[in-house]
């Protein structure tokens, strides 16, 4: 039972390049949820995607976008990188956008510098 | 605005010990709250979740509490092995209208747990 998975699992950007964060959700999955974990802090809500619309969006900046595809994978963009950007970015799936176990992929590590 | 707190950034406790972890919550709108564990290098992994609707649930070595009235809610490990060593999060839903919901993490619990 393939897990929800993300890659790349590292990445270095300089400030105010673009990048680009995937998502395949655990296998059964139909919803994808994005957070954003800076160090010594819990996760943060980017937004939601669930039958490829973004459903629910944090306090994120419009800098902050994503997609769903039919196969329920997703990717995260971020625009114009800051060094604040610097951070885990977790993907998180379940089964329906209102249900209430998320479960969560192994990150990707963002160093903007 | 925190609206999950978890006051204690670490915790530690012998091996066979009762690990107790703790969180509070302001928002009375919370209609599910989960546990996380994370090692290090890894995402968060689903723990034990409770309804607020119940005041416990319990699940193998594993128990949640939850104190409505004092909007806490508390983790006990019981006993505590070295393999539970790892950040633990407490998470609140937040439902939105229609089917939407997102979590709200805490800035969770670093366990040591000492053989």
């Amino acid at each position: 039972d393939a897990g929800v998975t993300q890659s790349p699992t590292h990445l270095i950007k300089t400030r105010g390049q673009q990048v680009t964060l995937r998502c395949s959700p655990k296998s059964g999955h139909d919803t994808v949820s994005w957070y954003q974990q800076a160090l010594g802090q819990g996760p943060q809500f980017i937004f939601q995607y669930y039958e490829e619309e973004e459903r629910q969006r944090g306090n994120f900046p419009d800098r902050f976008s994503g997609h769903q595809f039919p196969n329920y994978s997703s990717e995260l963009n971020v625009n114009a990188l800051l060094l604040g950007d610097s951070a885990l970015y977790l993907c998180a799936s379940s089964l329906g956008a209102g249900a209430y176990e998320q479960y969560f992929g192994p990150g990707t590590r963002l160093t903007v510098t | 605005d925190q609206q999950v707190k978890q006051n204690s950034p670490s915790l530690s406790v012998q091996e066979g010990r009762i690990s107790i972890l703790n969180c509070d919550y302001t928002n009375s709108m919370f209609d599910y709250f989960l546990w996380y564990k994370k090692y290090p290098a890894e995402g968060p992994t689903f723990l034990i979740s409770i309804s607020s609707i119940k005041d416990k649930n319990e699940d193998g070595r594993f128990t949640v509490f939850l104190n409505k009235s004092a909007k806490h809610l508390s983790l006990h490990i019981v006993p505590s092995q070295p393999g539970d060593s790892a950040v633990y999060f407490c998470a609140a839903r937040a439902r939105y209208g229609g089917a939407t919901n997102k979590l709200i993490f805490g800035t969770g619990t670093l366990l040591a747990v000492q053989p």
